[in-house]
């Protein structure tokens, strides 16, 4: 089976811009988070997707966003970028719920804010 | 305030050494998940715990869900070991997840 795709793989935008990162999960995922990866700040929860739909969301600005799509790829958007967004944006897809259920990463967009 | 701690934050083994990775959580969780990052980024998942024991390998995960603790074992460490260790908790209230900021573990031939 194919591993979880993460396209781009590196980013470099400007303040001010919008930027949208996409994800294609293993065959038969349902799910699909979404997760920022600073060096201060550490891996932190953006949001998860489930069949369409958004089942829960971090504590990040109403900038970021994301949907999923019927045949679960996801993607994420952010606008208005601000220096502090650059990070790690890496993706995890699973069969269930993230909670409970083991997460498959993706390799990670590796976004740079000018 | 941190929902979830981890110690060490670094920790430095020779190979062979039996290395003990400790998490601690303060909120009520559905499970808790092992990752391990290399260098470059990649995050693979190495166990999800909701109880008890886990074994794969050299590693090894507890969970003692009285104590909102989980640690993470690994036997006859070795060089390829060397990696970050996260310790996440999906909270059972909310819907959150929560990571440790990571163990850097780096074994030395």
């Amino acid at each position: 089976k194919a591993g979880v795709t993460q396209t781009p793989r590196y980013l470099i935008k400007t303040r001010g811009q919008q930027v949208t990162l996409s994800c294609s999960p293993i065959s038969g995922h349902r799910s699909v988070s979404w997760y920022q990866q600073t060096p201060g700040q550490g891996l932190q929860f953006l949001f998860e997707y489930f069949s369409e739909t958004q089942r829960n969301k971090g504590n990040f600005p109403g900038r970021f966003s994301g949907r999923q799509f019927s045949n679960s790829r996801s993607e994420m958007n952010v606008s208005t970028l601000e220096l502090g967004d650059s990070a790690l944006y890496l993706c995890a897809t699973s069969l269930g719920r993230s909670r409970t259920d083991t997460q498959y990463f993706g390799p990670g967009t590796r976004l740079t804010v000018l | 305030k941190n929902e979830v701690e981890q110690s060490p934050q670094n920790l430095t083994a020779q190979e062979g050494e039996f290395i003990t990775i400790n998490c601690s959580y303060s909120v009520g969780i559905s499970a808790l998940h092992w990752l391990q990052q290399h260098p470059g980024g990649g995050i693979v998942s190495l166990f999800m715990l909701s109880s008890g024991k886990k074994k794969h390998g050299r590693l090894i995960a507890t969970i003692n869900i009285q104590e909102k603790h989980s640690s993470l074992h690994i036997t006859a460490s070795h060089p390829r070991d060397s990696a970050v260790y996260i310790c996440a908790v999906g909270s059972n209230t909310g819907n959150q997840f929560y990571f440790g900021t990571g163990t850097s573990l780096t074994v030395i031939p």
